[in-house]
């Protein structure tokens, strides 16, 4: 048990609809981090949050939004979805401070969506 | 361009044979290295990583793994592979340890023969 919690974790929707994903981290992770895998594309980085921020972006559809709150949960709004974005999505959380970050993520079990 | 390539999509090996993983990167400075594992249905563990010194670092579940500059590489190895070893490896390369601008390889799944 990574200490990293996903919700929901299977969701079947139709194409166009909106779906949220959630992530709460390991108790005391500062740092959030987004990812997609899918068969085709592999382990995609989407985007990371430190403390309530954004802190880095990568290949996140404009279709798709995150947050954190200051309880330090995340949740990854996934809108006007398509049958592409079909994928695993998981969560990962790090201690994210500075001097004393491992360089170790921690994964939650991810978040099937399957868009029909 | 950073890069990560695990040139093995699938490898095959028997219960109690060694086992060598390959992962190559590209990236202009000292890079520091992660393997993680994902076994079915489960998110992804770390096993081991090398920021510096040793180029030989030890990880969970009686997995090694060598730097080797002059090569680009950061190969994973076990001498006896268990059936329980069945899963997906993925190599990463990060800028840092805040590890955000991790770039995976894109893995490579390992089959147990009995």
């Amino acid at each position: 048990d990574s200490g990293v919690t996903q919700t929901p974790k299977h969701l079947i929707t139709a194409t166009g609809q909106r779906v949220t994903l959630r992530c709460s981290p390991r108790s005391g992770d500062l740092s959030v981090y987004w990812y997609q895998q899918s068969l085709d594309q592999g382990l995609q980085f989407l985007i990371q949050y430190y403390n309530g921020e954004e802190r880095a972006k990568g290949n996140i559809l404009e279709r798709f939004s995150a947050q954190q709150f200051p309880d330090l949960h995340s949740e990854l709004n996934l809108s006007s979805l398509e049958l592409g974005d079909s994928a695993l999505y998981f969560c990962a959380s790090s201690e994210g401070l500075a001097g004393t970050n491992t360089g170790e993520l921690f994964f939650g079990e991810g978040s099937r969506l399957t868009v029909l | 361009a950073q890069s990560v390539t695990q040139p093995d999509i699938h490898i095959t090996v028997s219960e109690g044979a060694s086992l060598e993983l390959r992962c190559n990167y590209s990236y202009g400075a000292t890079p520091y290295l992660f393997w993680y594992v994902q076994s079915p249905g489960q998110g992804l563990q770390l096993l081991l990583k090398y920021f510096s010194g040793d180029t030989l670092v030890q990880g969970i579940k009686g997995f090694e793994a060598e730097f080797k500059r002059s090569q680009s590489s950061f190969n994973l190895r076990k001498p006896s592979v268990h059936w329980s070893d069945a899963a997906e490896y993925f190599c990463a390369v990060g800028a840092s340890k805040r590890n955000y601008q991790l770039i995976w390889g894109a893995g490579t799944k390992l089959i147990i023969k009995p």
